[in-house]
């Protein structure tokens, strides 16, 4: 069965370090999302893109995350310089197209020391 | 802007029915989904209305009233396995997805 994959799964970084999370969708997949995820609360958007095209980004830090999708497929979102506020779950979604099922990858979880 | 509310937690015993309301902000709203969350996991779809109405899937249903922008989860013959938190999430503008703070249910014998 097709799944989101996400790597790593664990990752624990020092403040002020830069950190990096991958995510390969569903094939054919061209809406990606990224979420990032404080135990207790709902999925907060970071971004999503529409095949390589971000379609919102609003509630990005810009000053410290990045993503990008360039060949429209893959998926990288990194954070520059981590804080201690950043130590969450980032989890990656897919869906065929907008407005559609989005399937979730079992996420990073991020730990900021 | 987009906001969803729901009821932090609901309690209900096993065989009962349950009831999972939220209210919804959103603009270009274009439709409401659900989706289950169990502990450590990820979250998992369950139900999609773009239409008034309700929409049944085995023990599990939703409603929307776009009028009201109010919609609702209900959930049938509960589990012990049902316990999890439960989101709703609004389609927007540009098809953005975003969700709401999320009901965490609890079921008993």
């Amino acid at each position: 069965e097709a799944e989101v994959a996400q790597s790593p799964r664990y990752k624990i970084t020092e403040k002020s370090q830069a950190v990096a999370f991958w995510c390969d969708p569903i094939s054919g997949h061209a809406t990606l999302y990224w979420y990032r995820q404080i135990l207790g609360q709902g999925p907060e958007l970071l971004v999503q893109f529409q095949d390589e095209s971000v379609v919102d980004d609003s509630q990005l830090p810009k000053d410290r995350f990045s993503a990008e999708r360039l060949k429209g497929v893959d998926s990288t979102l990194k954070i520059q310089p981590a804080e201690l506020g950043d130590s969450a779950m980032y989890l990656c979604a897919s869906s065929l197209m907008v407005n559609t099922e989005a399937f979730f990858g079992q996420g990073t979880r991020l730990t900021v020391v | 802007g987009q906001s969803l509310e729901q009821p932090s937690e609901v309690t209900a015993v096993e065989g009962a029915i349950v009831q999972i309301n939220c209210t919804y902000q959103t603009s270009g709203f274009y439709g409401l989904s659900w989706y289950q969350q169990h502990d450590g996991g990820a979250p998992t779809f369950l139900s999609y209305n773009a239409l008034d109405g309700l929409e049944e899937t085995g023990r599990f249903s939703s409603f929307l009233s776009r009028s009201d922008s109010y919609g609702y989860l209900l959930l049938q013959e509960l589990q012990m396995k049902d316990s999890a938190s439960y989101f709703c999430a609004s389609s927007g503008t540009a098809s953005k997805l975003t969700f709401g703070t999320g009901t965490r249910l609890q079921v008993t014998l």
